[in-house]
């Protein structure tokens, strides 16, 4: 039962360096969302894909770009990462109103 | 305005009691999701519990289970028979059907962090 699978789940990046992180999910589900997580401020959603070949920007969407490569992967890219972008980022998937599951997350520091 | 406000930074209960977490919401929709979420020291994000806006019945998962107040626009997570296993962050969220042009994403909570203690 992989579920939703994020790859890494670790990574340093020194300032103006670009990565993509890459998320999975295998139960067929039509949106997918990217959400970073900040102490004290919960989980806030950087860009959503309701299907494959849509995307829309979330709150903080400034800084990075996304791709519905298709329905199973939903990739997010730093193209020039910040000291603010330190974070721990989750990938999600769901159906239309159910739930949402999580991937392991991807706890992002950049220096 | 906050569209998920969860007041309680931390709360601790006894091992074996019941512990209420609170959560209120804002939303102008009348068709709306909200949910639960457990985030122990490992990082992951546990779903544990749904009510849908129409739902009449408050519900429950095991010993979990959501008092849904509409009126005051409450969902708050009620655990009974607290578990040291229970010690995590918990996370309310809300889905509505459109929001500020993204339609149907989950807005969070700030969290609770419960400590049950032995």
């Amino acid at each position: 039962n992989a579920g939703v699978t994020q790859t890494p789940k670790f990574q340093v990046l020194k300032t103006g360096q670009s990565m993509t992180l890459q998320c999975a999910q295998d139960m067929n589900h039509n949106s997918m969302y990217w959400y970073r997580q900040d102490p004290g401020m919960g989980l806030r959603l950087i860009y959503y894909s309701a299907s494959e070949g849509t995307t829309d920007k979330g709150e903080v969407p400034n800084g990075y770009n996304v791709s519905r490569l298709n329905k199973r992967e939903f990739s997010l890219r730093l193209e020039s990462a910040a000291p603010s972008q330190t974070s721990v980022y989750f990938c999600a998937s769901s159906e239309a109103q159910g739930p949402a599951f999580f991937g392991q997350g991807t706890r992002l520091t950049v220096v | 305005a906050q569209k998920i406000t969860q007041t309680q930074p931390g709360m601790f209960v006894q091992e074996k009691e019941a512990v209420t977490l609170d959560c209120t919401y804002d939303t102008s929709d009348q068709s709306y999701g909200l949910f639960w979420y457990k985030q122990p020291s490992s990082g992951e994000m546990i779903f544990l519990i749904y009510q849908g806006s129409y739902d009449e019945q408050n519900a429950t998962e095991g010993r979990y289970s959501l008092n849904f107040q509409k009126a005051r626009k409450s969902a708050n997570l009620v655990i009974s028979a607290s578990q040291l296993g229970d010690s995590a962050m918990y996370f309310c969220a809300m889905r509505e059907p459109r929001s500020s042009g993204s339609a149907r994403q989950l807005t969070f909570g700030s969290g609770t962090q419960l400590t049950v203690l032995p």
